[in-house]
């Protein structure tokens, strides 16, 4: 298994631009999760899903947009990127039971993004 | 004032030494995680916590619920143990995946 995987590693974009984060995970969890860490800052959720087609909004979910399409797939999409949006990107994965989520989560590698 | 706060930010020791590193929290919480992440920058969940104690190898973590305090203990440190050890809690209601981060300490074993 491959466990949380994250694409791509590292992407320089300039201001305004788009792109789109994906994450994938084999384990076949129910709950992804999307994190920003910033240098000394603890880590902060984005956007979460609870399940396919469903999203809901983090701590700070400003300037991003999220889609779970496909229960193994959740991207994370910057629609005008802005310096700010500078951060290591981590994709999480949990296992839910019923109504009840397994703590544990997965982390993927992390994405590093430099906005110009 | 954070919700989540560890102590101390920087940590040095030298091999062999035991290492203790603290975790304090505002709010009342349903479970506490100890995660650690790597020079690499992966992370990797170490222990779940909601009460007592957790041992797992040298790795020994501690919560006291009244308190609002945890600890991550290491014993017989080696510089692999060096990373960063980041202390998470998730609170009642809200979100089910809500955690609360601290900003972490980073620990250096050296030789």
């Amino acid at each position: 298994n491959a466990g949380v995987t994250q694409t791509p590693k590292f992407r320089v974009l300039k201001t305004g631009q788009s792109m789109t984060l994906l994450c994938a995970q084999d384990m076949n969890h129910e709950y992804m999760y999307w994190y920003r860490q910033d240098p000394g800052m603890g880590l902060r959720l984005i956007h979460y899903s609870v399940g396919e087609g469903t999203t809901a909004k983090g701590e700070v979910p400003d300037g991003y947009n999220v889609s779970r399409l496909k229960k193994q797939n959740f991207l994370l999409g910057l629609e005008s990127a802005a310096p700010s949006q500078t951060s290591v990107y981590f994709c999480a994965s949990s296992l839910g039971l019923g109504q009840r989520v397994v703590e544990t989560q997965y982390f993927g590698p992390g994405t590093r993004l430099l906005v110009l | 004032k954070n919700e989540v706060e560890q102590s101390p930010q920087n940590l040095t020791a030298q091999e062999g030494e035991f290492i203790t590193i603290n975790c304090s929290y505002s709010v009342g919480i349903s479970a506490l995680h100890w995660l650690q992440q790597h020079p690499g920058g992966g992370i990797v969940s170490l222990f779940m916590l909601s009460s007592g104690k957790k041992k797992h190898g040298r790795l020994i973590a501690t919560i006291n619920i009244q308190e609002k305090h945890s600890s991550l203990h290491i014993t017989a440190s080696h510089p692999r143990d060096s990373a960063v050890y980041i202390c998470a809690v998730r609170g009642y209601g809200g979100s089910q995946g809500n955690l609360i981060f601290g900003k972490g300490t980073k620990l250096s074993v050296k030789p």
